[in-house]
């Protein structure tokens, strides 16, 4: 059971450039999120979805998007990225019945 | 804006000892609040999860606690372990989609 697994686990990136964060999960919740964890300011949340087709912004959307194809996967995308978008990226899933988050290991990204 | 505050950032305890780590939030008004274990640059691991409706939950040597109208939680460790050494969050939830995390305790156990 693999649970919640992002891809990559490590990227640097060059300001302007582009890339996509893949998340999957195999426990079939409808609940997903993207988070960012920066030293001294705790996780917050970038984008979340509630099922599949369909995304909403959290508390620090602004430069990122995302999409919601399958229920399964949840994507995280930086079109231009920034220094400031370096940062550790974590993805969660949300047990409907209980409310518990599983999280995956994290994507280090880093942005020069 | 619910905040989540956890105090001491860090702690250091010799094995054996019990120990209280602590959470508190502003806003009463929980959906729940979840205890996570965080490895060096590994992701976060559930270790309880108490409903709004519960005053505490308990997995084998860890016990949480809720006191909801005060605005706090507290995870007891008992006899710790150098094992047991990483970051502990908390995280409440007040809504379907609104969970705010505090920023950590660094536990280490030292042998």
């Amino acid at each position: 059971n693999a649970g919640v697994t992002q891809t990559p686990k490590f990227r640097v990136l060059k300001t302007g450039q582009s890339m996509t964060l893949l998340c999957a999960q195999d426990m079939n919740h409808e609940y997903m999120y993207w988070y960012r964890q920066d030293p001294g300011m705790g996780l917050r949340l970038i984008h979340y979805s509630v099922g599949e087709g369909t995304t909403a912004k959290g508390e620090v959307p602004d430069g990122y998007n995302v999409s919601r194809l399958k229920k399964q996967n949840f994507l995280l995308g930086l079109e231009s990225a920034a220094p400031s978008q370096t940062s550790v990226y974590f993805c969660a899933s949300r047990d409907p019945n209980t409310g518990e988050l599983f999280f995956g290991e994290g994507s280090r990204l880093t942005v020069l | 804006k619910q905040e989540v505050t956890q105090i001491p950032a860090a702690l250091s305890v010799p094995e054996g000892e019990n120990l209280v780590l602590n959470c508190s939030f502003t806003d009463s008004a929980i959906y729940n609040l979840q205890w996570f274990r965080q490895d060096p640059g590994k992701g976060l691991t559930s270790l309880l999860l108490i409903q709004s409706s519960q005053r505490e939950q308990t997995s084998g040597r860890l016990n949480a606690s809720l006191d909801k109208s005060s605005g706090r939680s507290t995870l007891y460790i008992a006899a710790s372990q150098p094992g047991d050494s990483a970051t502990y969050l908390c995280a409440v939830m007040t809504g379907a989609n609104n969970l705010f995390f505090g920023t950590g305790t660094r536990l280490t156990v030292i042998p």
